[in-house]
């Protein structure tokens, strides 16, 4: 079993529509989750972190972690074709060392 | 400031032969980590160097891999010998300290292909 798991997708919805991407995690020491976001053939750029439990919200992003579950999330509101993209969860424990998972592809149909 | 620059974009090499791949941090940044993507995979943590020293390189293979960032110039993965398993996607992160939870970013890559 992976540390971090993430449905590969590809997820395609269309263009407005809330988007709902997904993590769990086995380790119960991570403390910091970070979602990034991959453009083809480009580096991950980091689009929000969250410590510890909670929800943090960034414009039409919002990220959530339920330490309970084991389980995070990451919703896009009015979702644009620009936001077609691998998204990428990252999870620490409190250094350098980040556990991922493999990615969504998501595809925003205009 | 032009960003974490990573050179070259793409590689070739031929079974056996050496590939060096550099990776210049942000301006500012002391910090520097190696990542390897295999398609459809996350990234894997390599090493993490800072100037001068190797501060951890538990994620990387004990054979023909090696890395280093000088005090002078950008870091460099060096893989000796490569194999048709080392073709991937390599990405570097530079950080202004040793963390990459909350001011990470990353280079472009560079895709290794070994034929």
């Amino acid at each position: 079993q992976k540390e971090v798991e993430q449905d590969p997708g590809p997820l395609s919805v269309p263009e407005g529509a809330i988007v709902s991407l997904n993590c769990t995690y086995s380790n119960s020491a991570f403390q910091y989750f970070m979602w990034y976001r991959q453009y083809s053939r480009k580096g991950p750029e980091l689009l929000m972190y969250t410590y510890s439990s909670g929800n943090k919200e960034d414009g039409r992003f919002t990220a959530q972690v339920d330490k309970s579950s084991k389980y995070i999330s990451l919703f896009i509101r009015d979702s644009q074709p620009s936001d077609s993209a691998t998204y990428l969860c990252a999870m620490s424990e409190g250094n350098y060392q980040l556990i991922w998972g493999a990615g969504t592809k998501l595809i925003i149909k205009p | 400031n032009a960003g974490v620059m990573q050179n070259p974009r793409h590689l070739v090499r031929r079974r056996g032969q050496e590939a060096r791949l550099r990776c210049s941090p942000m301006k500012g940044h002391s910090h520097v980590y190696w990542y390897r993507q295999l398609p459809e995979e996350g990234l894997k943590f390599m090493v993490y160097l800072q100037k001068e020293n190797i501060i951890d390189e538990s994620g990387m293979p004990k054979e023909r891999f090696s890395a280093e960032f000088p005090k002078e110039g950008p870091s460099i993965l060096r893989i000796q010998q490569v194999v048709r398993g080392d073709s991937a996607a390599y990405f570097c992160a530079s950080s202004p300290a040793p963390s990459l939870n909350t001011e990470a970013f990353f280079g472009q890559g560079t895709r290794l292909t070994v034929v």
